[in-house]
């Protein structure tokens, strides 16, 4: 079965310091990994994937993540966070070897960046 | 603007009533996805459609039904709504392959009195 975690419901971070959010993840086979970002009362927006390939992906917004596949983790990161950046952020997966395409979210974590 | 659209925005309707939402995929996309998201459950994935035909069915209840249009475009209905049918439900649409990104519609809020 596949799942997603975001162990953080809440990240905090003062405006200009680095922010990650953190996601892990399981499938049964090679994962397929995004980050969507949700602004109030709107759609999610696609942030970056990884499908294979560089470990390290880079994205909209100056965002970037982290492939890792020994600890199953695809951490979003900044390195400078903006206020404009708050909103909610989901990772998703999707199994590779299978025949469906439809995501798998996770919980989210509500970025708030602190001016 | 990610080229999807829904309509309504918002539906406020009354318990065991029927109520239809409607998407607009991207132009060129074959695939349409309906998720779910409310504030106990998540995002849940409900159903899939590809050029047609359902393809993929995720928590879905029986009072719940889609289908795709010969224009690409998608309904979901839902009949015989309860109060826990509250929610945003979200339309996504990608292209053929897995590896393709969805796109997302502003969603559409139902609201069950």
């Amino acid at each position: 079965a596949q799942s997603v975690a975001q162990p953080e419901d809440q990240v905090n971070v003062a405006e200009g310091n680095p922010l990650t959010v953190k996601c892990t993840y399981s499938v049964s086979g090679n994962p397929y990994l995004f980050w969507y970002v949700q602004y109030p009362n709107r759609g999610l927006q696609f942030l970056l994937k990884y499908i294979t390939g560089d470990n390290l992906v880079k994205g909209s917004y100056g965002f970037e993540a982290e492939f890792n596949k020994s600890q199953t983790s695809f951490h979003l990161k900044k390195p400078s966070a903006l206020v404009s950046d708050s909103a909610l952020y989901f990772c998703a997966v999707r199994d590779g070897g299978t025949g469906a395409n439809n995501l798998f979210f996770g919980t989210g974590t509500r970025l708030t960046v602190i001016p | 603007d990610s080229g999807v659209t829904q309509t309504p925005k918002h539906l406020i309707t009354a318990t065991g009533q029927r109520v239809t939402l409607r998407c607009s995929p991207r132009s060129g996309d074959l695939s349409v996805y309906w998720y779910q998201q409310s504030l106990d459950q998540g995002l849940q994935f409900l159903i899939q459609y590809y050029n047609g035909e359902e393809r993929a069915k995720g928590n879905i209840l029986e009072r719940f039904s889609a289908q795709q249009f010969p224009d690409l475009h998608s309904e979901l209905n839902l009949s015989s709504l309860e109060l826990g049918d509250s929610a945003l439900y979200f339309c996504a649409s990608s292209g053929a392959q897995g590896y393709n990104e969805q796109f997302f519609g502003p969603g559409t809020r139902l609201t069950v009195l």
